[in-house]
């Protein structure tokens, strides 16, 4: 079966401050994607990243990063120097190789405050 | 428009009302989704159409009946809804679902649905 944790909850920092949000995955398959996602108060999920588990290269997009580990089954997110408009419910999601549907973990709500 | 587009963003209904719920996207894409959002639970994926075909239907209740008359177009609609039916109902589409799964689903902007 296909799984995806997010531990935290609920994270608050202050403004510049930075933060990683915790995913952890479950899967029997060798070739996977993973993928974040953000959605702010608005409602819509906005796409940020995907990988596929061949892959474990970090990647750094402006204040953004992320770290995969298959040895730990993690794709944790970082934001650099936090700002108010990061405040939002982050997602992760994984999806297998056989066009089938993304698993959703349960969001974390970061909420950064001036 | 660009992007995937959803109307109403806001609804209110009672028990006993009928509405629909629409969804539009922009992409060029064949595959196109429902899924509800429920307050503090992860997103549960309702429906699933590729090339106007149903490929999934998430046990969701027979009150909940959707329609995709084309690639472009999917439609939602209700009928003696319960309160515990009121969340966020977003729809997404993505290039298909017969290729490599990496193809990234885009979401609209939701409808945020309350049942009285």
């Amino acid at each position: 079966a296909q799984k995806v944790t997010q531990a935290q909850t609920e994270i608050s920092v202050v403004e510049k401050e930075d933060v990683t949000l915790d995913c952890v995955y479950e899967t029997r398959d060798t070739t996977y994607y993973l993928f974040w996602y953000k959605q702010p108060p608005s409602g819509e999920l906005v796409f940020l990243i995907r990988r596929n588990s061949f892959d474990e290269q970090n990647e750094i997009s402006g204040r953004y990063s992320w770290n995969f580990q298959k040895s730990t089954s993690s794709f944790n997110f970082t934001i650099t120097a936090s700002q108010v408009v990061d405040s939002a419910v982050y997602f992760c999601a994984l999806k297998n190789n056989q066009g089938g549907k993304l698993i959703f973990g349960q969001g974390t709500e970061l909420s950064v405050k001036p | 428009e660009t992007g995937v587009t959803q109307t109403p963003r806001h609804l209110v209904m009672g028990m006993t009302n009928k509405k629909s719920l629409k969804c539009e996207q922009h992409l060029g894409h064949n595959a196109m989704y429902w899924y509800k959002q429920s307050a503090k639970k992860p997103l549960e994926l309702m429906f699933v159409y590729n090339f106007k075909e149903q490929t999934e239907n998430n046990s969701v209740p027979s009150r909940f009946s959707p329609e995709c008359p084309n690639s472009s177009h999917l439609f939602l609609h209700l009928h003696t809804l319960q309160p515990e039916d009121s969340a966020l109902y977003l729809c997404a589409s993505s290039q298909d679902m017969q290729g490599p799964g990496d193809n990234e689903q885009f979401f609209g902007p939701g409808t945020r649905l309350t049942v009285l």
